[in-house]
């Protein structure tokens, strides 16, 4: 079984600041790792998405995210956030195997952006 | 991305009528169709997994009968609340998978008078 760990329910930030929210995954199989982001009354979107291959995942809005395998972790940056970030923020996790397709989602952190 | 659509977006009902939401995959075909509810401030919990063309997985601790779940296209998956309760005001959200990836609906507010 799969688990997801997001250690931040909210993280404060000024405009323009760097920002980093945390995850942290547990699984005895390998997994695919996905950030999305919810604005209030609206679906999922996602952000990024970790499959394979180089550690470092580009996604959209300016995020990235490093796969860290050692640490079992898949944190969340940006260099500078702008208002229109503030938003819920999900990690999930999803194992590497066909015979499911369940994402598991972290509890979720809230990013709030101030002028 | 793909598209997926849920409609309605809101909808308000009276206290023991069914409600029925909708969720469509407009651009790709969904190997499966996932369900989620959300509670205010919180993350999503998955009730049910459903496949094309057979019976949802419901997780456990998720009524059947007052969840309904059809799955009667690669396309389209819905979700009927029956006798619905104040208790089942949420949000509810569905989600369609192919491949790795997942994309999901806008969303449907459920508020039950």
């Amino acid at each position: 079984a799969q688990s997801v760990t997001q250690l931040d329910s909210q993280v404060p930030v000024f405009e323009e600041a760097p920002v980093e929210l945390r995850c942290n995954y547990s699984s005895s199989v390998s997994v695919y790792l996905f950030w999305y982001v919810q604005y209030p009354n609206q679906g999922l979107q996602l952000l990024l998405k970790y499959l394979s291959g180089s550690t470092l995942v580009k996604g959209i809005n300016g995020f990235e995210a490093e796969f860290n395998k050692s640490q079992t972790s898949f944190h969340l940056r940006k260099p500078s956030v702008h208002i229109s970030d503030t938003a819920e923020y999900f990690c999930a996790v999803k194992a590497q195997d066909y015979n499911t397709d369940k994402l598991i989602f972290g509890t979720g952190t809230r990013l709030q952006v101030f002028p | 991305g793909a598209v997926v659509s849920q409609h309605p977006s809101r909808v308000i009902c009276k206290s023991g009528t069914s409600v029925k939401i909708e969720c469509r995959s407009l651009d790709f075909q969904a190997t499966t169709m996932f369900w989620y509810r959300q509670f205010p401030k919180q993350s999503l919990m998955l009730m049910a997994t459903s496949n094309e063309g057979s019976k949802a997985t419901y997780e456990q601790g998720v009524e059947k009968d007052k969840f309904l779940i059809n799955h009667a296209s690669l396309t389209l998956s819905t979700l009927t609340v029956t006798s619905a309760h104040p208790e089942d005001s949420s949000f509810y959200i569905c989600s369609a998978a192919t491949g790795y990836e997942a994309f999901f609906g806008q969303g449907t507010r459920l508020t039950v008078v």
